[in-house]
């Protein structure tokens, strides 16, 4: 069965240092998102990908923050200056159409440590 | 401001019990979903519903839009069945991005 991959599973950084989180969605998809969850609190949206351009994004989702699908399979979300605030656990997730609403298939997901 | 509250936050139950987890929301919304969340952190996709109800096994989603409210209900519990239950909702304005409830921790106990 068709799933969503996410590499890695964990990152370790120090604040400050760039990220590169990455997400291989499900191969006949075409709308992409990233979510987050901060350890106890609730999942949040951080952005909606289509086309090759961000379609919707949250106020979460500030110039620190990009994506981007640099070849056919790869959608990656880039963290460019770490807080500590960053910690959390990122999820990638896609669905097939952004013509009506569709289940959304979540990858494992990245869980982040800022240092 | 958009908001999707769950009830109860916590839940133990004795295996076989029927449980019952509830939603609510503020606004006209286009989908919700349920999603089940394992300890490990991965999310799983259990349903996806507008109007009605839909069944999946043990498990059972309703949806009443007039009074802005989904339940699920899981039938003779497992204790595999403990996870946290999360309802999400797509509003009718968003173009697919979903807005999530807190969850429900559910522990089934032998």
């Amino acid at each position: 069965e068709p799933e969503v991959t996410q590499t890695p599973s964990h990152q370790v950084t120090q604040m400050g240092q760039e990220v590169i989180l990455r997400c291989v969605p499900i191969s006949n998809h075409l709308y992409f998102y990233w979510y987050r969850q901060i350890l106890g609190q609730k999942v949040e949206f951080l952005v909606s990908f289509y086309n090759n351009e961000i379609s919707e994004k949250s106020e979460i989702f500030d110039d620190q923050f990009s994506v981007e699908r640099p070849d056919g399979s790869n959608f990656t979300l880039k963290i460019r200056s770490t807080k500590l605030e960053d910690s959390a656990m990122y999820f990638c997730a896609s669905s097939e159409t952004p013509l009506r609403v569709h289940e959304q298939f979540f990858g494992p997901g990245t869980r982040l440590t800022v240092l | 401001k958009n908001e999707v509250e769950q009830s109860p936050q916590n839940l133990t139950a004795q295996e076989g019990e029927f449980i019952t987890i509830n939603c609510s929301y503020s606004v006209g919304i286009s989908a919700l979903h349920w999603l089940q969340q394992h300890p490990g952190g991965g999310i799983v996709s259990l349903f996806m519903l507008s109007s009605g109800k839909k069944k999946h096994g043990r498990l059972i989603a309703t949806i009443n839009i007039q009074e802005k409210h989904s339940s699920l209900h899981i039938t003779a519990s497992h204790p595999r069945d403990s996870a946290v239950y999360i309802c999400a909702v797509n509003y009718g304005g968003s173009q697919g991005n979903l807005i999530f409830g807190k969850g429900t921790k559910l522990s089934v106990k032998p």
